[in-house]
């Protein structure tokens, strides 16, 4: 099975100021043949389920503010909230599709400091 | 809106079945691959096993393997889960997850609200 082990686990930052959070897989998810990296990351609110925020390691999904990216190829993953706003403070999974079974992250926890 | 209500969560014993249904709405189901994907309330996110959109080929995670059996009624707009033999460790809030294409590509582009499961004595 791949792991995926995200850091931090929790990340404190101030409103306004860039947050990063890491992801990196135990084996490349990349698909050489279509050049794509299989991975998403996820945002939960409490008490909500995950919502989508990028896939294909680097794609916006509709609707989600573009403060979020995605980069990262291979192994090594980043998403990045470029001025966090107080409504992102939620706990942020990624996961791979490379192969089953699918496998999440521990999840990462943002507030504000 | 694309809209998924499972049901059918509850308490049972272990060694116990239960039935698990998502029922889907403002969307056709037949288009898509679904999972099912649970948490440990305050826990992280395990996938537990997936289907694609005609119910031909289904996948699952290995501890639920023999036990667990996904489904689906198309013209019922209808996923299911069927779980056999649960252990304490199937306790969870489980989610029906819909996939963006009609094979299991994977990921989730939208999830339901879950419905819990508790497995003790």
């Amino acid at each position: 099975d791949i792991v995926m082990t995200q850091s931090p686990d929790s990340l404190a930052v101030a409103l306004g100021e860039r947050a990063t959070i890491n992801c990196k897989s135990s084996q490349s998810i990349l698909r050489s043949s279509a050049n794509k990296n299989h991975l998403v990351w996820y945002q939960q609110k409490p008490g909500q389920p995950p919502k989508l925020l990028i896939y294909w390691a680097s794609i916006r999904a509709s609707g989600v503010p573009d403060r979020f990216s995605g980069s990262g190829s291979g192994t090594d993953f980043t998403l990045t909230i470029s001025s966090l706003q107080a409504e992102d403070v939620a706990v942020y999974y990624c996961q791979h599709y490379y192969s089953n079974p699918i496998t999440f992250g521990q999840g990462t926890r943002l507030e504000i400091k | 809106e694309v809209q998924l209500l499972e049901s059918g969560g509850g308490l049972v014993q272990p060694g116990g079945s239960l039935r698990l249904s998502c029922a889907a709405s403002e969307f056709s189901l037949s288009y898509y691959a679904m999972s099912w994907v649970r948490q440990v309330p305050g826990k992280g996110l395990q996938w537990v096993s997936g289907i694609d959109s005609r119910g031909g080929t289904s996948f699952y995670e290995d501890s639920v393997k023999g036990r667990f059996t996904i489904s689906r009624d198309n013209s019922k707009n209808t996923l299911y889960l069927q779980m056999n033999s649960l252990r304490a460790e199937d306790t969870a809030l489980y989610y029906c997850v819909k996939d963006p294409t009609r094979t299991t590509t994977g990921y989730f582009d939208d999830w339901g609200q879950g419905t819990l499961v508790t497995v003790s004595s």
